[in-house]
């Protein structure tokens, strides 16, 4: 499968604990986005990295998240200190030209 | 700020009815729109933008800035268009981020 990959597809973890999700683009995409998706509502927007540049993040994106994208190659997610309103699923999604944007399957986080 | 509002959670059709799935968005520059699909157990995929003015699976979309609309429309439903459709939007000319509505869930029956 050469779309865009995400790791791992579930995460169950207790509140406080920290996670990291990764997602690997299509490889020649310079373009990275991650979004949250929760129940009974689209995507919405957390952060954007063009090559290792993280050029934009949501409000959403309180002190606990933290993204990386150090060669401009995968990114990672971190939330530390988890919390039950931060179970979503968590998407990313990686573009070229043309401004399409091509979605991993997503990670599904539980904070218990 | 932009928004997009799809008003309708759930539409179900008989198949070979017409289909319209509605799409209302705001927004003060100029916009890109966009139709994503998402069928089950699969991930989420572009169907169509409206820059392209192409028709895919038999669905099209066309962008009406007076009515700042993005309607999206089959004329005969089939089974597998049975999916979670989300209308989106970008601000035009650059690669920045995607605004969702909250989606429209088409269910096509015998």
């Amino acid at each position: 499968d050469t779309g865009v990959s995400q790791d791992p597809r579930h995460k169950i973890t207790k509140r406080g604990q920290n996670v990291t999700f990764r997602c690997d683009p299509i490889s020649e995409h310079n373009r990275l986005y991650w979004y949250r998706q929760t129940l009974g509502q689209g995507p919405e927007f957390l952060t954007y990295f063009q090559n290792e540049a993280q050029l934009e993040k949501s409000r959403l994106l309180s002190d606990r998240f933290s993204a990386e994208r150090p060669k401009g190659s995968f990114s990672t997610l971190e939330i530390q200190r988890t919390e039950q309103g931060d179970s979503a699923m968590y998407l990313c999604a990686s573009g070229g030209g043309q401004n399409i944007q091509y979605f991993g399957a997503g990670t599904r986080l539980s904070v218990l | 700020a932009q928004r997009v509002t799809q008003p309708e959670k759930l539409l179900s059709v008989f198949k070979g009815a017409p289909v319209e799935l509605k799409c209302n968005y705001s927004y003060s520059g100029s916009p890109e729109l966009f139709w994503y699909v998402q069928y089950s157990r699969q991930r989420l995929q572009l169907l169509l933008r409206h820059i392209s003015r192409e028709s895919i699976k038999g669905f099209t979309a066309d962008l009406n800035k007076g009515e700042t609309s993005f309607h999206l429309k089959k004329p005969f439903a089939q089974e597998e268009d049975s999916a979670m459709y989300y209308c989106a939007l970008v601000r035009a000319g650059t690669a920045s981020k995607l605004t969702f509505g909250t989606g429209t869930r088409l269910q096509v029956t015998l």
